[in-house]
């Protein structure tokens, strides 16, 4: 298997402008995860999904930011409009069962986005 | 706030020797735990995850232990090879999986 796959790796992009970030989580996970890491604030999850079905989703910061999951193979992180306090490495993770097993979280790469 | 935290930043370990890397958290109530490994440019990494029942675990030249006591984790690495350079996490769930900062591991030559 491919592991996660996100897309784009790097992103820059201007103040105002919307950002999409892409992931694809690994087959037959049913867990999808977005997480974003700053040097400040450690990582943080931001929402997650269970088959396709947003279940938490209080870790996103405000309504500029928003997640789909139209189907069990693809996933979207928007932001809209970006602001520079959103430069960030955003992680997407998917796993087999949710957070209350001990199934492994696996990672993506991340997508580093700049907001300038 | 957020309790799971480590008590250094950066740590530096002579090739071949013993690493531990520390983690304090502060809810008792959370009931498993997990070291993730974060190299330069990847998503963290599995390493190994202990649950509250436990004192210890080993994995391969990993071992976690689990000081309920005094809200206690700790990662050993046997005989740290230059591939074990990176930041290592400590996580811990309560209803969701809280990270830590992060600990950077510096290998010496």
């Amino acid at each position: 298997d491919a592991g996660v796959i996100q897309s784009p790796r790097h992103e820059v992009t201007e103040m105002g402008q919307e950002v999409t970030l892409r992931c694809k989580p690994i087959s037959g996970h049913d867990y999808l995860f977005w997480y974003r890491q700053t040097m400040m604030r450690g990582l943080e999850l931001l929402i997650y999904f269970n088959n396709n079905v947003p279940i938490d989703d209080s870790g996103m910061p405000e309504d500029r930011f928003s997640a789909k999951m139209p189907n069990a193979s693809f996933s979207t992180l928007k932001i809209q409009p970006s602001e520079p306090r959103d430069s960030a490495v955003y992680f997407c993770a998917s796993s087999l069962s949710g957070i209350s097993s001990t199934d492994t979280q696996y990672f993506g790469p991340g997508t580093r986005l700049t907001v300038l | 706030g957020e309790s799971v935290g480590l008590h250094l930043p950066t740590l530096s370990v002579q090739e071949g020797d013993n690493s531990i890397i520390n983690c304090a958290y502060s809810n008792s109530a959370s009931d498993y735990f997990i070291w993730y490994k974060q190299e330069s440019g990847k998503g963290p990494q599995f390493i190994i995850d202990i649950r509250s029942n436990m004192d210890k675990r080993q994995g391969q030249r990993v071992t976690v232990l689990l000081n309920k006591t005094v809200k206690h984790l700790s990662l050993q690495i046997a005989a740290t090879q230059p591939g074990d350079s990176a930041v290592y996490f400590c996580a811990e769930r309560r209803d969701k999986i809280i990270f830590g900062k992060g600990t950077r591991l510096h290998i010496l030559p």
